[in-house]
């Protein structure tokens, strides 16, 4: 799997965009960079995922840099439900390691 | 989509006993389930991966003799934690892959354990 890094924390305000980035300068190209959440004492939640090109879904949408070493995920219309913890996973198969992910806290 | 059902929800026990946890995808069959704990204010740390039919792999530093996995059927998979204690109260989490290619993983709810 390739290793990522996110950042600690990021606030946002509700219903303002949440963009939320991820580094992954050393995926693979055959490793689909993928995003969950996890809200407190859940199971993580699939958000998207995406190998090449820009992907959106009812939930989100994921911009992949060109050269694939960064993505950001952007929550359009953040709410109050979104605060979680956001894991980005770069991986080949379906085994899924996560890293430290971004603690989202979206305010009022 | 896809549901992944985890039971119990919460568990307590003595030290000393064991204790059993099940995940079951509830509308598609899963040859590979994982295993994941989670202590508070941590990420999920891969376990396992339990295949159907055949002997669980174990991530390094996991063991094998004190977490049981059994896939016994295509739906269900087992995690024992035998002769528990303290140390291992954690929040458990298995996941399950609808199809057998890169597809999306649905995770359970989660189990949370709290050994006395």
């Amino acid at each position: 799997d390739a290793k990522t890094t996110q950042p600690p924390s990021m606030d946002c305000a509700e219903g303002r965009a949440a963009n939320l980035p991820c580094n992954h300068s050393t995926i693979s190209g055959n490793e689909y960079v993928y995003w969950y959440r996890q809200i407190h004492s859940q199971g993580p939640q699939y958000i998207i995922h995406g190998l090449k090109n820009n992907e959106t879904n009812e939930m989100a949408s994921l911009i992949i840099t060109e050269d694939r070493k960064s993505s950001t995920l952007i929550l359009p219309h953040a709410t109050l439900r979104d605060t979680a913890v956001y894991y980005c996973i770069g991986t080949g198969f379906q085994k899924l390691v996560f890293g430290t992910g971004t603690r989202l806290l979206v305010s009022p | 989509g896809a549901v992944v059902s985890q039971h119990p929800s919460w568990v307590i026990c003595k030290s000393g006993t064991s204790v059993k946890i099940e995940c079951r995808s509830l509308d598609f069959q899963a040859t590979t389930m994982f295993w994941y704990r989670q202590f508070p204010k941590q990420s999920l740390m891969l376990m396992a991966t339990s295949n159907e039919g055949s002997k669980a792999t174990y991530e390094q530093g996991v063991e094998k003799d004190k977490f049981l996995i059994n896939h016994a059927s295509l739906t269900l998979s087992t995690l024992t934690v035998t002769s528990a204690h303290p140390e291992d109260s954690s929040f458990y989490i298995c996941s399950a892959a609808q199809g057998g290619t890169n597809e999306k993983l649905f995770f359970g709810s989660g189990t949370q354990l709290s050994v006395l």
